[in-house]
């Protein structure tokens, strides 16, 4: 089993869907969970960071981690074409860097956004 | 790019060769990584630097080597490329109690 799994999509929705993304992994030692979004030929941008379970929400984007199901999961409200790219989660046993801030990334969701 | 600079973007070379990359930052980070990202494998962790000559290996490593002489510099080094090392590769950054900042990558095709 991989540590973290994440449904490659492609996902397709019209503009002004809500879209949910969503990631399960099996390593319990994982504290610090992050969305990333990539461009096409750009590096991963921080979209979100949480840590433990829980709900986070910036804007029209809310991340949530449910640690008793080792699933987390990325909610966009009125998903615009702007929000086309590969979602990437990620999540690291700790935050101080070096070996405890090692990331182990999902293989990332296409997402594309109609107008 | 969180001041982050990769250099070349693009490069293409012959098998057997040896390649360095560059990631410079303006930042004074201490801690520095290199990934690699492929279809179906997504992003994997190359080698990282905890501070001026100080480096690790991550899961992916057989074939790399690093080097760090300034806090600003951390450079990868596939020391006779195989095709297998046809990736895109990112640099990125640890800011403190923060997670990482990646480059924009450089292109890499070993012919």
């Amino acid at each position: 089993q991989k540590e973290v799994e994440q449904d490659p999509g492609p996902l397709s929705v019209p503009e002004g869907a809500i879209v949910s993304l969503n990631c399960t992994y099996s390593n319990s030692a994982f504290q610090y969970f992050m969305w990333y979004r990539q461009y096409s030929r750009k590096g991963p941008e921080l979209l979100m960071y949480t840590y433990s379970s829980g709900n986070k929400e910036d804007g029209r984007f809310t991340a949530q981690v449910d640690k008793s199901s080792k699933y987390i999961s990325l909610f966009i409200r009125d998903s615009q074409p702007s929000d086309s790219a590969t979602y990437l989660c990620a999540m690291s046993a700790g935050n101080s860097g070096g070996s405890n801030y090692k990331l182990t990334f999902g293989k990332g969701t296409l997402l594309t956004v109609n107008p | 790019d969180a001041g982050i600079t990769q250099s070349p973007r693009h490069k293409v070379t012959e098998t057997g060769t040896p390649v360095t990359l560059r990631c410079h930052q303006t930042e004074n980070h201490r801690y520095m990584y290199w990934y690699r990202q492929d279809p179906g494998h997504g992003l994997r962790l190359i080698h990282y630097s905890y501070g001026v000559k100080d480096t690790d290996k991550g899961e992916v490593s057989d074939g790399y080597s690093v080097s760090r002489s300034k806090t600003e510099d951390f450079l990868l080094t596939l020391e006779s490329a195989t095709s297998s090392q046809t990736s895109v590769y990112f640099c990125a950054i640890a800011p403190y109690n923060s997670p990482l900042h990646f480059g924009n990558g450089t292109r890499l095709t070993v012919t």
